[in-house]
C-alpha cells in the first residue's frame, strides 16, 4: 500500500517571497511522483511529474520538485511566488503500471493550502 | 481544459435519494477514474475502469456502482444517500497501455445532500 504525507496543510507567505511545500511518501514499490494544483472552484490539474531519469524536475510556471529516494520525498519549490499561485496543492503517488495487472490509481496527500498574500 | 467532461456541475438532493453522475474521457482514453473529495478524507480513489471492464477498486462504498459504456463514457451511481456522500466528485482519464499513465481530471460534480 502506498501513502502520502504533505506536512503543511497551509502555507502563507508574501509576493516575491520562496516557498517549499513538502511532501513525503511510502511505498513497497517503484512510483511516479506526482504534483497536482486546485484553484479555487476547479479541477486538478498536472503541475509536474516524476517519472525517471533526472531527479529534479521544472513546471513551465517555476515551479521545481526533486525527487529524493532516500528520504522519499518529493518537496515542491518555488523561488519567488506570485498572487496567481494561491491555490491548493496536492502531491500523489502512483504505482508504475507493472507488473502487467497492476493500477495506475493516484494516491493523493491531504493537500497545501499555499496562499500567497502582497 | 483537460478534455474531460462532467455533468452536472452542482448537484443537491435529499438524503435517501438516488444519483447518477457523468464522465465523458478526452478523445482516445480507455481508462476512467472516479475519485472524491471530501474535507474530512480528501481526495480518495473510488473505482477504475479500462475499456468497459473494472479494473480496480478503491475505497467504495456498497451503495455505490460505475459503469463504462461502449462509447467509454462512465456513470457513478449514487444511492441512499447519506449526509456524509456530500462531496465533490471527480472523474479522470488517460490513456492505458503506455506508460507513464497521465490522467487528466474532469472539472468535477459537487455533490450536497440535505
Amino acid at each position: 500500500a502506498q501513502s502520502v504525507t504533505q506536512l503543511d496543510s497551509q502555507v502563507p507567505v508574501f509576493e516575491e517571497a520562496p516557498v517549499e511545500l513538502r511532501c513525503n511518501y511510502s511505498s513497497s514499490v517503484s512510483v511516479y511522483l506526482f504534483w497536482y494544483v486546485q484553484y479555487p472552484n476547479q479541477g486538478l490539474q498536472l503541475l509536474l511529474k516524476y517519472l525517471s531519469g533526472s531527479t529534479l524536475v521544472e513546471s513551465i510556471n517555476g515551479f521545481e520538485a526533486e525527487f529524493n529516494k532516500s528520504q522519499t520525498s518529493f518537496h515542491l519549490r518555488k523561488p519567488s511566488v506570485h498572487i496567481s499561485d494561491t491555490a491548493e496543492y496536492f502531491c500523489a503517488v502512483s504505482d508504475t503500471g507493472l507488473p502487467q495487472g497492476g493500477s495506475e490509481k493516484l494516491v493523493f496527500g491531504k493537500g497545501t493550502k499555499l496562499t500567497v498574500n502582497p | 481544459d483537460s478534455g474531460v467532461t462532467q455533468t452536472p456541475k452542482h448537484l443537491i438532493t435529499a438524503t435517501g435519494q438516488r444519483v447518477t453522475l457523468r464522465c465523458s474521457p478526452r478523445s482516445g482514453d480507455l481508462s476512467v477514474y472516479w475519485y472524491q473529495q471530501s474535507l474530512d478524507q480528501g481526495l480518495q480513489f473510488l473505482i477504475q475502469y479500462y475499456n468497459g471492464e473494472e479494473r480496480a477498486k478503491g475505497n467504495i462504498l456498497e451503495r455505490f456502482s460505475a459503469q463504462q459504456f461502449p462509447d467509454l463514457h462512465s456513470e457513478l451511481n449514487l444511492s441512499s444517500l447519506e449526509l456524509g456522500d456530500s462531496a465533490l466528485y471527480f472523474c479522470a482519464s488517460s490513456v492505458k497501455g503506455q506508460l507513464p499513465n497521465e490522467q487528466f481530471f474532469g472539472p468535477g460534480t459537487r455533490l450536497t445532500v440535505l
